[in-house]
């Protein structure tokens, strides 16, 4: 079955330790986002990509970085420099920028000890 | 500033009864706006697309309005069952991106 893919659904990590969170997407789509979730606020974008090799920051992206190597996949790092990094990390993506919905995986929970 | 406002409270309804809910945004014009439903610890799930040249939409005991006038979107859900329990998010696109609101989440009781 088509849809996107995220790993590990759940993730501990010290401070001062970067870590990566994996997102794989099968439908062939062009685009595809990060978005960080946190009690209490909407989803806030991190980074976006609309093609291969190539990616914009988003609203908070700040202490992350990102690559799309190959259409399907685009990791996020969540690097030592990210102040807050304890959330809820959402992938999706869509088949086209801007034309309209998201397609989302099931999150990634990364809680810094 | 630019802002897209939820009701944070949660909504409480009757099972059959029709849940409304309200998107408000300032300072933004979309040209379309979306609703997703989220369950707990899950990612959202796309549920109805309104475009700003539409009044309204419709898709099975949903319905969507879009009033660019008053800058604000009503999402309603007739004949609410226990199943429609979740938090619904609205968003807007601006732009390049697509702008999400905190999401008000709706319990219906049996």
């Amino acid at each position: 079955d088509g849809g996107i893919t995220q790993s590990p659904k759940y993730l501990f990590r010290k401070e001062g330790q970067n870590v990566t969170l994996s997102c794989e997407q099968n439908l062939n789509h062009d685009a595809m986002y990060w978005y960080r979730q946190d009690p209490g606020q909407g989803l806030r974008l991190i980074y976006y990509s609309q093609i291969v090799n190539d990616f914009q920051k988003g609203d908070i992206a700040e202490g992350y970085s990102v690559s799309r190597e190959k259409k399907e996949s685009f990791p996020l790092t969540v690097t030592s420099a990210q102040k807050n990094p304890t959330a809820f990390y959402l992938c999706a993506s869509s088949p086209g920028h801007s034309t309209g919905e998201l397609f989302f995986g099931e999150g990634s929970r990364l809680t810094v000890l | 500033s630019q802002k897209i406002e939820q009701n944070s409270e949660a909504l409480n309804i009757q099972e059959g009864k029709t849940a409304t809910l309200t998107c408000n945004y300032t300072n933004y014009s979309p040209a379309y706006l979306q609703w997703y439903r989220q369950d707990p610890g899950r990612g959202p799930v796309f549920l109805l697309l309104i475009r700003e040249n539409e009044k309204e939409k419709r898709k099975e005991r949903l319905k969507v309005t879009f009033d660019t006038t008053l800058k604000q979107s009503l999402f309603h859900i007739t004949a609410s069952q226990p199943a429609d329990s979740a938090t619904y998010l609205c968003a807007l696109d601006n732009t390049d991106k697509l702008i999400f609101g905190t999401g008000t989440r709706l319990q219906v009781f049996p």
